[in-house]
């Protein structure tokens, strides 16, 4: 099975300031015949579902705000949010569904503010 | 739109059966794959299974195999999560979702409001 291990386990950041939060996979996610990384973010707030940020490791989901990035290829990928705003406070999980139907979860990032 | 509606909460005895359900709608219902995932209070989410609609092909987490079993109603459009004999510890919110696309290596974009499980 993929383990997906995040880092770090939470981060607390000013507003208006730079949150970064890392994704690594037990093996790579990159799949060569289409070069692509079955990688996506989620982000869930207290109380409700999780809501897909970035698939494909970078593709931005329609409506998502364009201060959420990703990077990364293989078995290391980052989240990153730009410029932080208060309603981005929230866990944060990456999941791998390159070995799908076996798919995996990071154990998720607690992002607060400072 | 792609709608994903769960079913209401749930309180149950240790021992007892429960049927959980996941109606699709907006989409053609068999053409995408449904997911089920577990939350345990204050925990992280885990892969329980996943079923395609139109063949009913599905598959388990290890972890769960042989505890849950994942069913599908075409007709109603309908996916199901159901336990024979309640633990303590399958106390937890549950949630479905859909793929973004018909394949199974695909990411989740659309989610169910999730369904809390109690059992005391």
């Amino acid at each position: 099975d993929i383990v997906m291990t995040q880092s770090p386990d939470s981060l607390a950041v000013s507003l208006g300031e730079r949150a970064t939060i890392n994704c690594k996979s037990s093996q790579s996610v990159l799949y060569r015949s289409n070069n692509k990384n079955y990688l996506a973010w989620y982000q869930q707030k207290p109380g409700q579902p999780p809501q897909m940020l970035i698939s494909w490791a970078s593709a931005r989901e329609s409506g998502v705000p364009d201060r959420f990035s990703g990077s990364g290829s293989g078995t290391d990928f980052t989240l990153t949010i730009s410029s932080l705003q208060a309603e981005d406070v929230a866990v944060y999980y990456c999941q791998q569904y390159y070995s799908a139907p076996l798919y995996s979860f990071g154990q998720g990032t607690k992002l607060e503010i400072k | 739109e792609v709608q994903l509606v769960q079913s209401g909460p749930e309180v149950k005895k240790p021992g007892e059966s429960l049927k959980i359900s996941c109606k699709g709608s907006g989409y053609t219902f068999t053409n995408y794959w449904i997911v089920w995932v577990r939350q345990m209070p204050g925990k992280g989410l885990e892969w329980v299974g996943v079923i395609y609609p139109d063949d009913s092909d599905t598959r388990y987490s290890s972890s769960f195999q042989g505890h849950v079993t994942i069913s599908v109603d075409k007709s109603i459009t309908t996916a199901y999560l159901q336990w024979y004999s309640l633990k303590a510890s399958d106390a937890a919110m549950y949630y479905c979702a859909r793929t973004s696309g018909g394949a199974v290596a695909a990411p989740t974009p659309y989610w169910g409001q999730g369904t809390l499980v109690t059992v005391s």
